[in-house]
């Protein structure tokens, strides 16, 4: 069964930092390109980064270029997100996702962790 | 990047109504569109992909349909379980984006 567990969501100041982590199962994690994708307090989907399977790619949504770093260890089978200079607009849940083949289509997420931004 | 409109933003129906959800690009898009579905509290799920066609395990109820700009999520018999908010996506040009949702409630 594909499971992805995501964690590391905290209360932190703005201007502050965190790093979150995504671990993944059941399936060969070093194959899949795989995202993170944000959803502000009822608001609707947002994609943030995603990363090639073997790292040496990688893209942000404009919002965070500079302030976030996507990064992976294929041997832990573990997906990071660096996240600096957080804003209160930084608020929000945190998915990953894995994407289908080469496509840029999520068939599989995970539960999601709360990062919120607040003094 | 392209905007992804969806209507209605929410509506209610009932157990075994045809119900019909709309996404439209900003621009074309081909087939490249996505549909998931959201439970409060949960992780979203894909349904539909390449506008079409249902992912492994969906129920044969959900259909998607369109190209270019204009796309439909169809669920032809609502159940209980189908109660939630509905999500478009396009990948055709990076970066991809969704819709802001569809929100179905019960009547």
């Amino acid at each position: 069964e594909v499971q992805l567990v995501e964690s590391g969501g905290d209360l932190v100041q703005p201007g502050g930092s965190l790093r979150l982590s995504c671990v993944a199962s059941g399936f060969t994690f070093s194959s899949h390109w795989i995202s993170w994708v944000r959803q502000a307090p009822g608001k609707g989907l947002e994609w943030v980064a995603s990363i090639r399977p073997d790292g040496s790619e990688k893209h942000y949504v404009d919002s965070v270029k500079g302030r976030f770093t996507i990064s992976r260890d294929n041997a832990e089978n573990s997906l990071y997100l660096q996240m600096n200079s957080l804003g209160a607009e930084d608020t929000a849940v945190y998915y990953c996702a894995r994407l289908k083949g080469w496509t840029t289509i999520y068939d599989y997420w995970g539960r999601g962790t709360l990062v919120t931004v607040s003094s | 990047a392209i905007r992804m409109t969806q209507s209605p933003s929410s509506f209610s129906a009932s157990t075994g109504d045809r119900v019909t959800i709309t996404c439209r690009a900003s621009q074309g898009i081909s087939s490249s569109l996505a549909w998931y579905q959201q439970k409060p509290g949960k992780a979203p799920k894909l349904l539909i992909y390449d506008a079409s066609t249902l992912q492994s395990g969906v129920p044969s109820r959900f259909s998607g349909s369109g190209s270019g700009t204009d796309f439909t999520l169809t669920i032809s018999y609502l159940q209980s379980e189908d109660f939630a908010t509905y999500y478009c996506q396009q990948y055709n040009a990076y970066p991809v984006t969704f819709g802001g949702g569809t929100k179905v409630e019960i009547k």
